[in-house]
């Protein structure tokens, strides 16, 4: 987890609220990624980004935004909070896209009550 | 038809035994192939990756590639209790500027003293 930090670790929220997840890296990667895991799913992309204000969907993108400011900082917004999206969320960085190695950050546990 | 599949385990070996982890994939274009390492509770720890047909050495790990058979394994050699966790394959298509992984569901090993 070196280099890459995630807040909040922990939150339990309301349905309906919006809720955002922070990822920080230290490492000047250019590429970030949000993951969700779930039980039966393993691990699926959210939102990628390949760079400051540039990003794209992932494959179970609805019902979340994100944004990337800085090249450190990339925020996962969800817009209003479901009980589907109970889950644990990660961050991921890339030096590089392609076929370059992913690293994760230690998780956000979310639940949605 | 899953796009990452791995044996489903759990997988018990005793200690000082070799651990067989398997990997098949769907799409004959992928280009790269990780092996994550996650302890209960913990992140995806990137322990292997492998992009050329062969065998990949790295201490007590090996990971094994045949593009032809779109299969990828990690054998892990003296098997201690600490290398008890689940294991995801994560296999990169070709042609993704933004490193889109796909995970498999994971295996979890289990070595017993």
């Amino acid at each position: 987890d070196a280099g890459i930090t995630q807040s909040p670790r922990h939150k339990v929220t309301e349905t309906g609220t919006p809720v955002t997840l922070r990822c920080h890296q230290t490492e000047n990667h250019r590429y970030m990624y949000w993951y969700r895991q779930d039980p039966g799913h393993g691990l699926r992309l959210i939102h990628y980004s390949y760079g400051v204000k540039d990003t794209d969907k992932g494959e179970v993108s609805d019902g979340y935004s994100v944004s990337r400011s800085k090249t450190e900082d990339f925020l996962l917004t969800l817009e209003s909070a479901t009980s589907s999206q109970t889950s644990v969320y990660f961050c991921a960085i890339s030096e590089a896209g392609g076929g370059y190695e992913q690293y994760f950050g230690p998780g956000t546990r979310l639940t949605v009550t | 038809q899953k796009e990452v599949e791995q044996n489903s385990g759990p997988l018990s070996v005793p200690e000082g035994a070799i651990a067989s982890l398997n990997c098949t994939y769907s799409d004959r274009g992928s280009q790269s192939f990780f092996w994550y390492r996650q302890y209960s509770g913990k992140s995806p720890e990137l322990i292997m990756f492998i992009y050329s047909n062969g065998d990949k050495e790295d201490g007590r790990f090996t990971a094994q590639l045949n593009k032809a058979s779109q299969y990828v394994s990690l054998l892990i050699r003296d098997s201690q209790p600490s290398d008890s966790a689940t294991y995801l394959c994560a296999v990169n298509a070709g042609g993704t500027s933004y490193g889109k992984l796909t995970f498999g569901q994971g295996t979890i090993l289990t070595v017993h003293p």
